[in-house]
């Protein structure tokens, strides 16, 4: 399977807690985009890496949020200090970085807070 | 420029055309797009538009682009239950950070 993977795709955690989600992106894809999404809302972007360089970052992603992609390929995004509010599907994308080039989502990662 | 809306349900029936609307607010978008969710599947890009057209047509699809309104429409030719999905659309800026809207649910009648 050459697609996007996510792993977990699932992870229930305690209040406080730090979690860490893994994305394997496409392997030419050079752009990767993460998003968090909440029932009956559409995606919300978080931040994007150019190979390791992280690009953008979204006003959305706190201090207690930080994503890596140490090597131009698989990405990390570690929440800290886990709240009720952080309950979502967080979304990993991937693209060759030409213009309008098309995004590929993975099946997300589906945070419970409790 | 990151509000991009849509309204939440769309009914048809089955063989009729669907329309569904969305305005968004950032002029220096690039490009638009429309995504279709399916219940527990992941996010599929059905086509997109490059911000200096007006219309883009793809097999059933047709994509109609105002941009002195910021209104972009994707008309579903012959709608069939397959097509029953929550829809995107979506604006990518100058620096590449994509907004989506709400989604509209489609529900297609037999």
């Amino acid at each position: 399977d050459t697609g996007v993977s996510q792993d977990p795709r699932h992870k229930i955690t305690k209040r406080g807690q730090n979690v860490t989600f893994r994305c394997d992106p496409i392997s030419e894809h050079n752009r990767l985009y993460w998003y968090r999404q909440t029932l009956g809302q559409g995606p919300e972007f978080l931040t994007y890496f150019q190979n390791e360089a992280q690009l953008e970052k979204s006003r959305l992603l706190s201090d207690r949020f930080s994503a890596e992609r140490p090597k131009g390929s698989f990405s990390t995004l570690e929440i800290q200090r886990t709240e009720q509010g952080d309950s979502a599907m967080y979304l990993c994308a991937s693209s060759l970085g030409q213009r309008g080039s098309e995004q590929y989502f993975g099946p997300g990662t589906r945070l419970t807070v409790t | 420029g990151e509000d991009v809306e849509q309204s939440l349900f769309l009914s048809v029936r089955e063989g009729d055309s669907s329309v569904i609307n969305c305005t968004y607010t950032d002029s220096s978008s690039t490009y638009l797009y429309w995504y279709k969710q399916e219940p527990g599947a992941g996010l599929q890009l059905l086509t997109y538009i490059f911000s200096n057209m007006d219309m883009k047509q793809d097999q059933r699809l047709t994509v109609l682009l105002n941009k002195k309104d910021k209104h972009l429409s994707l008309r579903i030719a012959d709608t069939q239950t397959g097509d029953s999905a929550i829809y995107f659309c979506a604006e990518s800026t100058p620096g590449n950070q994509f907004y989506f809207g709400t989604g509209t649910s489609l529900t297609v009648i037999p």
